[in-house]
């Protein structure tokens, strides 16, 4: 069965640091891959999404994440954080034919 | 703006009554919707899926009897929580996808008491 695997459940960081959140899950085959951010008292919002071509994908308010295929893994990072980045995270992987399964989230508290 | 809207935000029921959650495409037709179940500090759980017109996809340990769906529109699905017990308190929330985007709503918050 898939599943998805976030390491952190809780993140203290400092305004400026660098972030990054990991995610790998388990499927030998194609898979899309998602973050999703809620803020607090928010919807999901997807932050940036894998299809498919360059690994690295850019999304939304700087983050970014990397699909390496070798470790299953789809790792979000950015390069300084802020303040209004606290929210929790969530990876999602969608395979063809299946459900999306989210990881259980990690909590980013940003202190100012 | 909003995509997706839901009715109520939060509601609070007594246990061994039933509880109904609508869920809105606000600006185009959806023919399927998700609804997914979140535990307090827990990730989503998809629960099913809403077909309009038709029988909605259970996902495994999901009762049907419990939870019933209904898609009667391609803009309004709702779920109905049926003898609520306090087990079931939990955030409930509905999805629809449009072209490769998945929107979520805002959630409805139950609580049985």
């Amino acid at each position: 069965a898939q599943s998805v695997s976030q390491h952190n459940h809780h993140v203290i960081l400092s305004e400026a640091a660098s972030l990054e959140l990991g995610c790998n899950y388990s499927y030998g085959g194609t898979v899309n891959l998602f973050w999703y951010v809620q803020y607090p008292g928010q919807h999901l919002q997807l932050l940036l999404k894998y299809f498919s071509g360059d690994p690295l994908v850019k999304g939304i308010k700087g983050f970014e994440a990397e699909f390496i295929k070798s470790k299953f893994s789809f790792n979000l990072r950015k390069p300084s954080v802020q303040w209004s980045d606290t929210a929790e995270y969530f990876c999602a992987v969608k395979a063809e034919g299946f459900k999306t399964i989210f990881g259980a989230g990690t909590r980013l508290f940003v202190k100012a | 703006g909003a995509v997706v809207s839901q009715h109520p935000s939060w509601v609070i029921c007594k246990s061994g009554t039933s509880v109904k959650i609508e869920c809105r495409s606000l600006d185009f037709q959806a023919t399927t919707m998700f609804w997914y179940r979140q535990f307090p500090k827990q990730s989503l759980m998809l629960m099913a899926t809403s077909n309009e017109g038709s029988k909605a996809t259970y996902e495994q340990g999901v009762e049907k009897d419990k939870f019933l769906i209904n898609h009667a529109s391609l803009t309004l699905s709702t779920l109905t929580v049926t003898s609520a017990h306090p087990e079931d308190s939990s955030f409930y929330i509905c999805s629809v996808n449009r072209g490769l985007k998945q929107y979520f709503g805002p959630g409805t918050r139950l609580t049985v008491t």
